[in-house]
């Protein structure tokens, strides 16, 4: 099935320092959600973009849509030991079909 | 956010027998729910994507006839794995989308692990 290509694959940082993660794609979407996946449990939303160029904010997390379309931006400030775990992107279709990133895993050394 | 709820959170079952998962929305009444799969260490992979009251639409290499789908109501949807085998142990996590033309964010169940022995 079609994957979107996200970077870096894992990271470990430091407690306090920032994250930044990104999805990009061949394809145009309309939609693009973020998520977090904890060990054993379904992704929680942390952030959905709907237009180009959109900047949204969650707390200490904040998110933006590509102007291309074809990719998003994911960044973390400060970042806690609880930070810990899976970041997807998933783009969207009209459809609502979300097709999804290979996954960034990310550990906090406190 | 909405809730969505999986039910088992988790089976074993023999090998060639069937397994039944349920996806509910909780507090919304979803017009599609969507079931994927993933493997450890893996990305979440789109099986088929099912509206209520008709035929869910099958990813290219699903097997239809193997991974049974049914959305009866707005608020349930079940995926059936017919005759498993242990290549099918996997986590199967559902999601949903509300009604409403501005909702289009996907929530997403707790995730059933199918182990098959």
């Amino acid at each position: 099935g079609q994957q979107l290509n996200q970077s870096p694959q894992s990271m470990f940082i430091q407690e306090g320092e920032d994250v930044s993660m990104n999805c990009t794609s061949s394809s145009i979407f309309n939609t693009w959600l973020w998520y977090k996946q904890d060990p054993g449990e379904g992704p929680v939303l942390l952030i959905a973009l709907y237009k180009a160029g959109e900047l949204t904010s969650n707390g200490r997390l904040t998110a933006q849509f590509g102007i291309t379309r074809k990719d998003s931006f994911l960044n973390i400030s400060a970042s806690i030991p609880s930070d810990v775990g899976i970041y997807f992107c998933a783009g969207g279709f009209g459809t609502y079909k979300y097709i999804f990133g290979t996954g960034t895993r990310l550990k906090v050394l406190a | 956010g909405a809730v969505v709820s999986q039910h088992p959170s988790w089976v074993i079952c023999k090998s060639g027998t069937s397994v039944k998962i349920e996806c509910r929305s909780l507090d919304f009444q979803a017009t599609t729910m969507f079931w994927y799969r993933q493997f450890p260490k893996q990305s979440l992979m789109l099986m088929a994507t099912s509206n209520e009251g008709s035929k869910a639409t099958y990813e290219q290499g699903v097997e239809k006839d193997k991974f049974l789908i049914n959305h009866a109501s707005l608020t349930l949807s079940t995926l059936t794995v017919t005759s498993a085998h242990p290549e099918d142990s996997s986590f199967y996590i559902c999601s949903a989308i509300g009604q409403g033309t501005l909702n289009t964010e996907a929530f997403f169940g707790q995730g059933t692990r199918l182990t098959v022995v």
